[in-house]
Parts: C-alpha cells; sequence; structure tokens
C-alpha cells in the first residue's frame, strides 16, 4: 500500500487563472498517475507521469493545459492551467506501489471554477 | 477503443438486500479491478481479478470474472449501511495499457 497527500483538499478559483496541485508518497514510484473526476462522473486518466522524463498525456489532454512535474521519486505536481468552469472536478493523483497495477489514490482536490 | 461499460447506474435498496452490479468490456481484458468510493471520499482498491472464470470472495462480496473475461460482477450479500458508495470496475486490456474506468454503480441502503 502507499499514503499519498495531495493538496490543496478544495479550492475555488476564478476564470482565467491556474492552480497547482501537489502530490507527495511515503514511498518511491516509477509512475505517478494523474485523473480526472467530473461531478458525478468515473475517473478519466489526464497522463502517466514518470521521473526524469516528460509525461505522458492521453487523448484530449496536452500539456498547455496541464502542465505536469515530476521531480523526484515520492512528489509530482498537476496544474490546471487558464482554467474554466468545465475544468470544475475531482482532480486525484494516484500510483501502483507494488507493480501489480493495483492502484492508490490521494484524498483529491476537488476544484471549483467560477 | 477499448470501453468498460457498467449498469445498473443507481441502486437503492434496504438494509439486507443483496445488491449486484455488472460490468462489461468491448473487448477481452487481461485482468479486472473493482474500486469502492465512498461519499466525497477517493477509490479505494478492493480486489484484482485475472483468470479466466475467477470468483473471489470478501466477507458479503464476491467478485467474478466472466469466462470470455469481457464480463464481472460484484455481489453483495445483506447488504449494510456502510456498503454505501460507488462501486467502480476497471479493465485493461491483453495488450497491456491504461486502465479503463467504468461509469460507476451508485449504492444507497436505507436503514
Amino acid at each position: 500500500s502507499a499514503v499519498i497527500s495531495q493538496k490543496p483538499s478544495r479550492d475555488i478559483c476564478q476564470r482565467g487563472t491556474s492552480l497547482t496541485i501537489q502530490c507527495q508518497v511515503d514511498s518511491q514510484v516509477t509512475m505517478m498517475f494523474w485523473y480526472r473526476q467530473q461531478p458525478g462522473q468515473s475517473l478519466t486518466l489526464i497522463a502517466t507521469a514518470n521521473q526524469g522524463s516528460e509525461a505522458t498525456y492521453e487523448s484530449g489532454f496536452v500539456i498547455d493545459k496541464f502542465p505536469i512535474s515530476r521531480p523526484n521519486l515520492t512528489f509530482s505536481t498537476l496544474t490546471v492551467s487558464n482554467m474554466s468552469p468545465e475544468d470544475s472536478s475531482i482532480y486525484l493523483c494516484s500510483v501502483d506501489p507494488g507493480g501489480r497495477g493495483e492502484l492508490f489514490f490521494g484524498e483529491g482536490s476537488r476544484l471549483t471554477v467560477l | 477503443g477499448q470501453q468498460v461499460m457498467q449498469i445498473p447506474q443507481y441502486q437503492h435498496v434496504q438494509e439486507g438486500e443483496d445488491f449486484t452490479t455488472y460490468c462489461n468490456s468491448s473487448t477481452t481484458l487481461s485482468n479486472i479491478q473493482w474500486y469502492k468510493q465512498r461519499p466525497g471520499g477517493h477509490p479505494v482498491f478492493l480486489i484484482q481479478l485475472v483468470k479466466s472464470g475467477e470468483v473471489k470472495k470478501q466477507k458479503r462480496l464476491t467478485f467474478q470474472f466472466g469466462e470470455a473475461k469481457k464480463n464481472s460482477s460484484l455481489h453483495i450479500t445483506a447488504t449494510q449501511t456502510t456498503d454505501v458508495g460507488t462501486y467502480f470496475c476497471a479493465g485493461r486490456g491483453n495488450q497491456g495499457g491504461k486502465l479503463i474506468f467504468g461509469q460507476g454503480t451508485e449504492l444507497s441502503v436505507k436503514p
């Protein structure tokens, strides 16, 4: 298992601004995953963050909108840039510490854009 | 692309009744996982099924993986109020790749 801390837990932001979400894991992991969960919806993978290389983005998500940093094996950030109300979602960080494909999630960052 | 469909979207039961949610994939899966998300919480891993026809139990929860590895089910016997939440299946294709989540089934339990 893994203990994952995310900050902020929630925020209310103005349209056009950017917000950076932090994810800290209590153990070293190769990959960190960023998911979006829109209200009442399922989980959609935004990107996979590897230490020492650029993140891999899924279809429909681009680096300019969701820049990701992965400075070391226990930490990552996701920035939501130039926000609009459509970006209002829960953003979740997750890891697979055992390498068996079993994901552990952070508590999530609930973002509301006005 | 690969799709994972989950039904029903909502299920309301009386405490003590059974509950089942079903998951179907458009393609053969290498494995399927189940997660539970309590209201206001984050998804929590429950189990992973890998083998064709596999059945696993966790107390009152029974998980099945179909023979063709394209469908799965989660059955809860005698629901309790602590079972409230949204249950997600998530499948990974035969070629590996990312985990695809179903839409989830939201379970409410009336005491």
